[in-house]
Formats: structure tokens, C-alpha cells, sequence
């Protein structure tokens, strides 16, 4: 399976802590995409990072990309309890338009 | 500006029944557009896509089909639901000759019983 993988699958920190949630992909990719999912509801996305990009920032979201250990990071600083949902990243494999493989997913809970 | 729409937001069917769930995007022409399917606590299956009317690819075969009558209307369906048809389903969208970001409906909650 070409899925991505995200670590850890649950996380609760405190409001105002940092959060890191890691994913690992299996072959060449031509972007890398997080997104978030309130529960019950589709997904919005927050970021993407190209192949040729190792880090990019969004307002309070850090995303890092290590192609040689086929990886990528989202950091969210300073989270709040409104950040509180599921994130999931997705490797984009070029070719068809079918070629965003999504991982599980980490369940964030950050409490007030 | 661009909106997706997904309905019914729940749905409870019996098993053996018959399904339809419809997606249409608004305020874009030639979409990308598919369906995903998301079990409990697991990530997102990717179902069917459609780069154009007509035109449908499956990435798994199952009890489900789908069809794209018009440019921005997507249906999903089936004959006769299994209970391992449960699950959330999300439409999605992006732009044609681009693999970049989607932009989802809301889902529907479809339980089988």
C-alpha cells in the first residue's frame, strides 16, 4: 500500500502548548498536503509543500519535508482549543488526478 | 467563489436498498471531482474520479458505482447497499491538469442496518 502514515494516531496537550504530528510516505512524491477535519465534517485544507520545499510556514502551522527520510511534519504553535480536530496528511503522486493517497490520521485534543 | 454540495448529511438505510447521494460544486467549470470514503477512525479511501462528463475511474472495485451527468454533478450509487457500505462519504473537488489541493463537502453519514 502507497497509504502514509501519521504519528501519533491521538494527542491532548494544553492550550497554549506546541503540537507536532509526524507522517511517512513510501515512494517519490510531487506535494505533500495537510489537511483538517472537524468530527463529522469534510476535510479543509491547511497546507501544501512541494517536493523541492523543506519547510513552509502558515500563520501558526509549520510544515517541514525530508524527502530522503520520506517524511513531513506540521507543527502548530501555540495551539488553542479550537484546534481541536483530526489531521491528515496526503502525498501527491503526480500522474493521474487520483494520486493523493491519505494517511489515517492524528486525533488533536487540546484542552482549555 | 467556489461551494460544494453534499446531501443528505445522514442517511440510514437497510441492507438491500437502493442509494443515491448526490455532490454539485458551484462556481467552477470542468472540475476534478470524487469520492472518498472515510470507516471510523481510519483515513480516507479514494472511490471514484472524474476528470470530465462521463468519464469515471474506479480505484476499487465494490458494490458501489458512480456517475457524472453533468460538469459539476457527481452521483454515488448503489443497487443494493451491503452493511460494509457504512461509513462517511465526502465528495471533493480541484481544478483539471492540476494535482493540488481539494476542497470537500461536508459528507454524508451513511449507516446500514
Amino acid at each position: 500500500s502507497q497509504q502514509g502514515e501519521e504519528d501519533p494516531q491521538a494527542l491532548s496537550i494544553q492550550e497554549g502548548e506546541n503540537a507536532t504530528m509526524n507522517c511517512s510516505y513510501k515512494t517519490s512524491i510531487n506535494n505533500l498536503q495537510w489537511y483538517r477535519q472537524n468530527s463529522g465534517r469534510g476535510l479543509v485544507h491547511l497546507i501544501l509543500i512541494r517536493s523541492n520545499e523543506r519547510e513552509k510556514h502558515s500563520g501558526r502551522l509549520r510544515v517541514t519535508l525530508d524527502t530522503s527520510k520520506k517524511s513531513s511534519s506540521l507543527l502548530i504553535t501555540a495551539s488553542r482549543a479550537a484546534d481541536t480536530a483530526s489531521y491528515f496528511c496526503a502525498s501527491n503522486y503526480g500522474g493521474s488526478q487520483g494520486n493523493l493517497i491519505f494517511g489515517k490520521g492524528t486525533k488533536l485534543s487540546v484542552k482549555p | 467563489s467556489q461551494t460544494i454540495h453534499q446531501w443528505p448529511a445522514t442517511l440510514v438505510q437497510p441492507v438491500g436498498s437502493p442509494l443515491s447521494l448526490e455532490c454539485t460544486v458551484e462556481g467552477t467549470s470542468n472540475p476534478n471531482l470524487y469520492w472518498y470514503r472515510q470507516a471510523a477512525g481510519r483515513g480516507l479511501q479514494l472511490l471514484f474520479y472524474s476528470v470530465g462528463i462521463g468519464q469515471i475511474s474506479s480505484e476499487v472495485p465494490q458494490n458501489l458505482s458512480a456517475s457524472r451527468p453533468q460538469d459539476r454533478q457527481f452521483i454515488l450509487s448503489s443497487k443494493k447497499l451491503l452493511l460494509s457500505d457504512s461509513g462517511f462519504y465526502l465528495c471533493a473537488w480541484n481544478l483539471r491538469g492540476l494535482s493540488e489541493k481539494l476542497f470537500f463537502g461536508s459528507g454524508t453519514q451513511l449507516s446500514v442496518l
